[in-house]
């Protein structure tokens, strides 16, 4: 079987940085995604990391450690617009298909 | 806009009842997923298909069915519907069968069983 676990709830103030870290337990792992989800609202990407390292995308990084079966994700320079929930996605191998699990996510607050 | 679309945007029924989530995927993608995220919870992977064929399956109980027809657009159908079924339900594209990792979302069908 597999599975995800984030933090449930997250709160950080407006231009800081926050850190949402996703561990996971899952075989034939291939990558973690990061998913933005304000309320009401669809899933959107926003990352996805196949190797070991950082990948950047303005103000938001995703870092992954597959030995230690480990990611996060970064916000920088925090804004309103940044309170949703994250969810960390995982690609595995699945009875010779390929599927993605969602973690429960993180519901991010952005305080004044 | 992702370009996914689906309907009806909401849905509200009585137990026992069976209803139909339509979605059509991006222009040119063949692959669709569908999801259920009940209240405060996370993306729970109901099913997956391609060019028309079953590829992937979740927890999706047997109450529940799916195809995806000759143009790709999909449906969801749920039937003898209980209260728990109440959910946000959504479904995705990419463009091949892989779950590639960008999954694109469609704004999602409230489903409130009363």
């Amino acid at each position: 079987g597999q599975s995800l676990e984030q933090p449930s709830e997250v709160t950080a103030v407006e231009g800081a940085i926050v850190q949402i870290n996703c561990t996971y337990q899952t075989s034939g792992f291939y990558g973690l995604s990061w998913y933005q989800q304000h309320d009401g609202g669809a899933p959107t990407f926003l990352s996805y990391n196949a190797l070991d390292g950082l990948e950047e995308t303005g103000r938001f990084s995703s870092f992954l450690s597959r030995s230690d079966s480990y990611g996060y994700l970064l916000l920088q320079e925090l804004q309103m617009k940044d309170s949703a929930s994250y969810f960390c996605a995982v690609r595995e191998d699945s009875g010779g298909y390929q599927k993605v699990t969602f973690g429960t996510g993180t519901k991010l607050q952005v305080i004044p | 806009d992702s370009g996914v679309t689906q309907t009806p945007k909401h849905l509200i029924t009585a137990t026992g009842q069976r209803v139909t989530l339509r979605c059509s995927p991006r222009s040119g993608d063949l692959s669709v997923y569908w999801y259920q995220q009940s209240l405060d919870q996370g993306l729970q992977f109901l099913i997956q298909y391609y060019n028309g064929e079953e590829r992937a399956k979740g927890n999706i109980l047997e109450r529940f069915s799916a195809q995806q027809f000759p143009d790709l657009h999909s449906e969801l159908n749920l039937s003898s519907l209980e209260l728990g079924d109440s959910a946000l339900y959504f479904c995705a594209s990419t463009p091949t069968e892989s779950s590639y990792n960008e999954q694109f979302f469609g704004p999602g069908t409230r489903l409130t069983v009363l």
